[in-house]
């Protein structure tokens, strides 16, 4: 199947700063890329949809200023979350669709804001 | 409204005990619907997608079921190794994913 990568795997900082995640598309393009949030023992949260060359579409309630996403290239897409607080604390996940219906999970990034 | 709804929430089995899990949806059209796995920390694993009514996909000790309301998941004789959370996605002709909060399945041995 399709290979999705992140970087970082986990990623600990202090409130205030800002942290970038990175997707990866590994053996194939994708002109979009889904951004997920999961808290504990919940499902999955789709955030946004990073589009190719244009801006990212996010979901009601989620704030596009905190959570920047930047989809500069077929292969990458980047979420960075601006000015962390604790409650941002959380598992974030990207997928992508190789061509067809489905989609294809990273392996995650543990945020944890001090 | 479109939704996904699984059930039951926690399932425990012994090694070898069969059982199925259930993933109920309502959308307004049905492009595919998906079934993962996902482990503790880590990011949901693909397992089948199921497109029309009647269809079935199997793979090892797991086999996927759909009808128009609803599709399932049967484990045959599960091993412990079988352990994680299962999640259910509908894609709608709408573009739109729904996915429902899964069902954690734990086989103890």
């Amino acid at each position: 199947g399709a290979v999705v990568s992140q970087h970082p795997s986990w990623v600990i900082c202090k409130s205030g700063t800002s942290v970038k995640i990175e997707c990866r598309s590994l053996d194939f393009q994708a002109t979009t890329m889904f951004w997920y949030r999961q808290f504990p023992k919940q499902s999955l949260m789709l955030m946004a949809t990073s589009n190719e060359g244009s801006k990212a579409t996010y979901e009601q309630g989620v704030e596009k200023d905190k959570f920047l996403i930047n989809h500069a290239s077929l292969t990458l897409s980047t979420l960075t979350v601006t000015s962390a607080h604790p409650e941002d604390s959380s598992f974030y996940i990207c997928s992508a669709p190789p061509g067809g219906n489905e989609q294809f999970f990273g392996p995650g990034t543990r945020l944890t804001v001090l | 409204e479109d939704q996904v709804t699984q059930s039951p929430e926690a399932l425990r089995l012994q090694e070898g005990e069969s059982s199925s899990l259930n993933c109920s949806y309502t959308v307004s059209g049905l492009r595919g619907l998906f079934w993962y796995r996902q482990d503790p920390g880590k990011g949901p694993e693909f397992l089948f997608t199921l497109y029309s009514a009647g269809e079935e996909k199997e793979k090892e000790r797991l086999k996927a079921t759909l009808t128009k309301k609803e599709s399932f998941l049967h484990i045959t004789a599960p091993k412990p190794e079988d352990s994680a959370t299962y999640l259910c996605a509908v894609h709608s002709t709408g573009n739109q994913f729904y996915f429902g909060t899964g069902t954690s399945l734990t086989v103890i041995p």
